[in-house]
C-alpha cells in the first residue's frame, strides 16, 4: 500500500544549527511533493514545493532535496530559531493525474534557546 | 493577502444531528478540499470539488458526508448524521489550480475543530 513516513518522535535542536526533517515514501510516483508548517490547533502553511524533475529548492533558511531513487525528502532549516518551532508536515500528489493530496503524519521540531 | 475563512471556529454538536461547516475559499481558485485531523493524528483528505462537482474522494466520505458550492463563495461540508469519531478538526483548502506548479500550493483555512459528544 502507498505509505508516506515522516520521523514521528519529535526533533529538538539548538538554536542557529540545521535541523533536518525526512520524508519517506512508498509505492508512490509523486508529481510533487510539498512541506507544510502546522502550528498548534492551526491549519497547515505552504512552506515550499518541489517537482520530480528537481533536486533542491531554496527559499530563505529553507531548503528541499528530492530523490526519487531513494524515494525521499530532506526538509532543512538553517541557523534555526525557536520561531520555528512547530510541526511540519510532507504532502505529495500522487500522481500527476489526480489533485488529491497525501499527507505525513509531521514531525515535531523543537528550537531551544 | 487573500485568506480561506471558516466558520464556525467550534462547533459541539450531539450524535446523530447534522452539521454544517462553512467555507469561504480564495475567490479566484479553482479546486477546494476538505481535510479533517482527528486530535494527534495526520491531515486526512476527505474531497476536492472542481467545476461544481466532486472530483476525488476518500473512502471516509461516506454517504453521511455532502459538499455543496450553493453561490460563488461558499462551500460547505455537511455531515448528516454525526458519529462520536467524527470528532476532529475540519480544514478547508484551496488550490489555484492553473498555470506554472506553484500555483498548486494549497492555502488552508484556519479549521473548525468539531465535537460530537
Amino acid at each position: 500500500s502507498q505509505k508516506i513516513e515522516q520521523n514521528s518522535e519529535a526533533l529538538n535542536i539548538q538554536e542557529g544549527k540545521t535541523a533536518t526533517l525526512t520524508c519517506n515514501y512508498t509505492n508512490y510516483s509523486p508529481a510533487y511533493l510539498q512541506w507544510y508548517r502546522q502550528d498548534p490547533g492551526r491549519g497547515p502553511v505552504f512552506l515550499l514545493l518541489i517537482r520530480e524533475n528537481e533536486k533542491e529548492k531554496r527559499k530563505e533558511r529553507l531548503k528541499v532535496t528530492f530523490d526519487t531513487t531513494l524515494k525521499q525528502s530532506l526538509f532543512h532549516i538553517t541557523a534555526s530559531q525557536p520561531a520555528d518551532s512547530a510541526t511540519y508536515l510532507c504532502a505529495f500528489r500522487p500522481t500527476s493525474g489526480t489533485y488529491k493530496y497525501i499527507f505525513g503524519t509531521g514531525t515535531r521540531l523543537k528550537v531551544l534557546a | 493577502e487573500p485568506e480561506v475563512t471558516q466558520t464556525p471556529s467550534h462547533q459541539v454538536t450531539q450524535m446523530g444531528q447534522e452539521v454544517i461547516l462553512r467555507c469561504v475559499p480564495i475567490s479566484n481558485h479553482l479546486y477546494f478540499y476538505w481535510y479533517r485531523q482527528i486530535l494527534g493524528q495526520k491531515v486526512e483528505f476527505l474531497v476536492s470539488f472542481y467545476n461544481n462537482e466532486i472530483s476525488e474522494k476518500s473512502e471516509i466520505f461516506d454517504d453521511q458526508f455532502s459538499v455543496e458550492r450553493p453561490d460563488g463563495s461558499n462551500f460547505t461540508l455537511k455531515i448528516r448524521s454525526t458519529k462520536l469519531e467524527d470528532s476532529a478538526m475540519y480544514f478547508c483548502a484551496s488550490i489555484l489550480g492553473a498555470g506554472t506548479a506553484f500555483s498548486y500550493e494549497q492555502y488552508f483555512g484556519p479549521g473548525t475543530r468539531l465535537t460530537v459528544t
